[in-house]
């Protein structure tokens, strides 16, 4: 089956700074890929998503970039703010055998005022 | 449009006892997902459903755990003889389809405490 590895498992930048996030996944078939935030006791909220098809994505200060060769893709935040800490994961799917969600085991990201 | 519904958000079971956990999706939904995610750690899949048919529950313990989603009524995940193992957030997402374009969207989950 799938299996999606995550790093760094911890993020510490300082207020405006920016920060990256990578994933790598080992399934060839799998073609989406979202990104989830998580507050505290909160629930996941998507992000941002990319398709297999595109290599990169952007809204506003959030941008994904996916490199299907080398199975693996990264979440990058510009101009950091101290609301985007938070947990984030990542996330592979495949529109066949399984059909869930294959999550990274989280970053936890805390920005410093 | 409501999103995702999930209750009770809280429920507290002594060991032994049963849990049930209830999911309505987002209107116009037919797929639902459970998740169960550890302290400190990501979400696992348990297993996916869609209106009175499991497609698939290799992520679920076979052992003490049932899920099921009518015809009418929510999604519910049972879980039975409940132990301290079973401490956990349990989210359940839903879909539209099975297109590459359904994004899954998630309730705010059921934190089970087992005393």
């Amino acid at each position: 089956g799938e299996n999606v590895e995550q790093h760094p498992s911890t993020l510490s930048v300082q207020e405006g700074d920016s920060a990256v996030i990578k994933c790598t996944y080992s399934d060839s078939a799998s073609n989406y890929f979202p990104w989830y935030k998580q507050e505290l006791g909160k629930r996941p909220q998507l992000i941002i998503d990319i398709r297999s098809n595109v290599g990169e994505k952007k809204d506003q200060r959030i941008a994904v970039t996916l490199n299907k060769t080398a199975k693996h893709f990264s979440l990058h935040i510009t101009e950091t703010q101290p609301e985007d800490s938070a947990v984030y994961f990542c996330a592979a799917w495949q529109d066949t055998g399984r059909r869930a969600l294959t999550f990274g085991s989280g970053t936890r990201l805390q920005v410093q005022p | 449009n409501a999103g995702v519904m999930q209750n009770p958000r809280h429920l507290v079971r002594r060991r032994g006892q049963e849990a049930r956990l209830r999911c309505s999706p987002m209107k116009g939904h037919s797929h639902v997902y459970w998740y169960r995610q550890l302290p400190e750690e990501g979400l696992k899949f348990m297993v996916y459903l869609q209106k009175e048919n499991i497609i698939d529950e290799s992520g679920m313990p076979k052992e003490r755990f049932s899920a099921e989603f009518p015809k009418e009524g929510p999604s519910i995940l049972r879980i039975q003889q409940v132990v301290r193992g079973d401490s956990a957030a349990y989210f359940c997402a839903s879909s539209p389809g099975l297109a590459v374009t359904d994004t899954q969207y998630f309730g705010p989950g059921t934190r089970l405490t087992v005393l």
